[in-house]
C-alpha cells in the first residue's frame, strides 16, 4: 500500500515571496504519478502540477514548480512570487500508473497562507 | 456545464436517518470516484466506477454504503443508518480512462454531511 506523508499542518507566506511545502512517501511500485492539488476555502479541489515518476525532469507550471527526489521520495512544490488568491489547503497525492484503478492517495494537507 | 457537479452541497441528517448523495459527472467521462474527507485530513478513496460498474470497494466502505451509477451517468451514495462517525465531505471526482495514459480527475464541490 501506498502512503502520503505531510508533516507541517500549516505555512505561512508574505505576498510575493516563495515557499516550499513538502511532501514524502512510500510505494513500491516503479512507475507512478504524484500530484499536488489545491482545495481553497469552501471551493473545489484543483490540481496544481503533476510529475511522472519515470521523468528525471522536475515539472513547472508557471509559478508552481516541483523537486522530485525519486530514491529518497521526496516531492515537495515550491510557489514563486506568492499571491493572496494561492491561500488555500494544498493536498500531496500519489496515484498508481499500472492498473486498473486511477484512484489517489491523499496526505493530510496543509494549509497555506500569504500574508498581504 | 462543464465541471462535475454534486447535490446537495450541505446535509444536515439524525443519527439513524438515510441519505443519498447524487454526483453528476463531466460528460462522456468513463470513470467516476467517490472520496471521503473529514475535517483536518486529506480525502479517501471509498469506490469507483468505469461506465456502470462497480470496480473497487475500500474497506472504508461499510456495508451501511452503497453507491450506483446507473447507465454509466450519474451517480448517488447512499448511507444507511447513519452515524455520527459519518459526519464528512463527500467528494466526486471523475476522469476519462485512456489505457496507458494520464487520467486527470475533476473534483465536484462536495457534499458536507453532518449526522447530529
Amino acid at each position: 500500500a501506498q502512503t502520503v506523508t505531510q508533516s507541517q499542518p500549516e505555512m505561512s507566506v508574505q505576498e510575493a515571496e516563495t515557499v516550499t511545502l513538502s511532501c514524502t512517501y512510500d510505494t513500491s511500485e516503479s512507475n507512478y504519478y504524484l500530484f499536488w492539488y489545491k482545495q481553497p476555502p469552501s471551493r473545489q479541489m484543483i490540481l496544481v502540477i503533476r510529475q511522472e515518476a519515470y521523468k528525471q525532469q522536475n515539472a513547472t507550471e508557471n509559478r508552481f514548480s516541483v523537486n522530485f527526489q525519486k530514491a529518497a521520495k521526496s516531492f515537495s512544490l515550491k510557489i514563486s512570487d506568492s499571491q493572496l488568491g494561492d491561500t488555500a489547503m494544498y493536498f500531496c497525492a500519489f496515484m498508481k500508473s499500472t492498473g486498473a484503478n486511477s484512484k489517489l492517495t491523499f496526505g493530510k494537507g496543509i494549509t497555506l497562507s500569504v500574508r498581504p | 456545464d462543464t465541471g462535475v457537479s454534486q447535490n446537495p452541497r450541505h446535509k444536515i441528517t439524525k443519527r439513524g436517518q438515510n441519505v443519498t448523495f447524487r454526483c453528476d459527472p463531466i460528460s462522456e467521462h468513463n470513470r467516476l470516484y467517490w472520496y471521503r474527507q473529514t475535517l483536518g485530513q486529506g480525502p479517501e478513496f471509498l469506490t469507483y466506477f468505469q461506465n456502470e460498474a462497480q470496480l473497487e470497494k475500500s474497506r472504508l466502505l461499510s456495508d451501511r454504503f452503497s453507491a450506483e451509477r446507473p447507465k454509466g451517468s450519474f451517480s448517488t451514495l447512499e448511507i444507511q443508518r447513519t452515524e455520527q462517525g459519518d459526519s464528512a465531505m463527500y467528494l466526486c471526482a471523475s476522469s476519462s480512462f485512456l489505457k496507458n495514459s494520464y487520467n486527470e480527475q475533476f473534483f465536484g464541490p462536495g457534499t458536507r454531511l453532518t449526522v447530529l
